[in-house]
């Protein structure tokens, strides 16, 4: 069974800064591998999204990269700000189960002014 | 308006009560899913339909029945609620052509 974790749980830093959020997955035979955003109380928005023949996406400040061999994928988040502040999650969506996503539990992300 | 909408948003019910949370979708999307969110313990899939013909159990769909009465639409309902099913239900639909899921705004569910 898939197993994605993210780490650290939560984190906190002051407005500017540039850091890295992480995914990882214990089965490599992955479709794709998706992040997404939460506000509290709030549905999941789709940040994005990448094929598992790829190796990053970019939207914005924002630049995701996929290591499959590794098990592993990174959000990187350029001179963060106090909107970003939300929880991150990922979810991977394996070959041969495609019917559904498994979600890591999320990293829960405060930016301070 | 939104692409995929959920009502109701939040609801307060009994033990024993019958209650059904509805979905609708202007994607044009055929996959539908439902899922539930507990704190520490993540999303987890309830029911998925990939048409109108084809439903299936997710990995926690006991106690729970789901209806597509349509492409567009997608019921997820609780027989007789039981306070353990407290908790933060997702709908989503994905495209098939990139696999991208895209989310409800959740219905809160509390069970008394």
């Amino acid at each position: 069974k898939q197993e994605v974790t993210q780490i650290p749980a939560a984190l906190s830093v002051p407005e500017g800064e540039n850091l890295v959020l992480n995914c990882s997955f214990t089965d490599s035979a992955i479709y794709n591998l998706q992040w997404f955003r939460q506000d509290p109380g709030k549905g999941l928005t789709s940040l994005l999204l990448i094929q598992s023949s790829q190796r990053e996406q970019t939207s914005g400040r924002l630049n995701a990269s996929l290591d499959k061999s590794s098990g592993r994928s990174t959000l990187y988040i350029a001179a963060s700000q106090p909107g970003d502040s939300a929880t991150y999650l990922c979810a991977v969506r394996n070959s041969n189960s495609g019917y559904a996503l498994n979600f890591g539990k999320g990293t829960s992300l405060l930016v301070t002014p | 308006d939104a692409d995929v909408t959920q009502t109701p948003r939040n609801r307060i019910t009994k033990t024993g009560k019958r209650i059904m949370l509805e979905c609708s979708q202007t994607k044009g999307h055929d996959r539908m899913y439902w899922y539930r969110q507990d704190p520490g313990l993540g999303l987890r899939l309830i029911y998925y339909s990939f048409d109108v013909k084809d439903i299936n159990k997710g990995e926690i769909s006991d106690g729970y029945s789901v209806s597509r009465q349509a492409q567009a639409k997608f019921s997820l309902s609780l027989e007789s609620a039981i306070p353990n099913q407290t908790a933060l239900y997702f709908c989503a639909t994905r495209a098939a052509s990139t696999g991208e899921l895209f989310f409800g705004e959740g219905s809160r569910l509390t069970v008394l």
